[in-house]
């Protein structure tokens, strides 16, 4: 159980386009879903948390405008990266953290996307 | 922001060989978590210990944790090639469920057969 899954899996863009990326638990109600970004060889870097229904919180230093994030049902985030240039180039994870269960404050993973922007 | 600081950075071992991996952090904290990440791969949730336990076992894993120096370590047994990973800790200062997590640099742990 406790499955979460993102896509698309790798994605290559041109700059100044916009991209959307899907994360989704498919066995559980996450309630809470976060976004992170992860540049080679470095560690995660948070970006955003997302409550169901309500605006996500950005972490200092995070353009809200540029990384639009909607969590609009229990099951699904979304991460657009709007007009993405080279710099946006990174691999996203998001991972998502619900009731039914699981283990408090445990976090469960997607695979990740690889974004370039080219 | 970042608040976890891993050593070493980087470690290569034998197959069979013990493998420890240490992190520190800044503030309170309710529990800490240990996740492995394949290059390229997304995060494999291994172990969390919260606050108030010192050790905990799962497997070839042991975890510690001393709150009084703010630091845990990760000891990985007998070792095996399938191993090889980084290797992250991340504190979760949050009461609330499905508090963020701050992850520190990451070990990356090279095991060789």
């Amino acid at each position: 159980g406790a499955v979460v899954s993102q896509h698309p899996s790798r994605v290559i863009c041109k700059s100044g386009t916009s991209v959307k990326i899907e994360c989704r638990s498919l066995d559980f109600q996450a309630t809470t879903m976060f976004w992170y970004r992860q540049f080679p060889k470095q560690s995660l870097m948070l970006m955003a948390t997302s409550n169901e229904g309500s605006k996500a919180t950005y972490e200092q230093g995070v353009e809200k405008d540029k990384f639009l994030i909607n969590h609009a049902s229990l099951t699904l985030s979304t991460l657009t990266v709007t007009s993405a240039h080279p710099e946006d180039s990174s691999f996203y994870i998001c991972s998502a953290s619900g009731s039914g269960g699981l283990s408090y404050n445990e976090q469960f993973f997607g695979p990740g996307t690889r974004l370039t922007v080219l | 922001s970042q608040q976890g600081e891993e050593d070493p950075q980087a470690l290569s071992i034998q197959e069979g060989e013990n493998a420890t991996m240490n992190c520190s952090y800044k503030t309170s904290i309710n529990n800490l978590q240990w996740y492995r990440q394949n290059s390229g791969r997304g995060l494999v949730h291994l172990i969390l210990i919260r606050s108030n336990e010192r050790e905990k076992h799962s497997g070839r894993l042991r975890v510690t944790l001393d709150t009084s120096k703010k630091s845990s370590s990760l000891l990985i047994t007998a070792s095996r090639a399938a191993d090889t990973a980084s290797y992250f800790c991340a504190t979760a200062a949050d009461y609330n469920q499905g508090g963020k997590l701050i992850f520190g640099q990451g070990t990356e742990l090279s095991v060789k057969p």
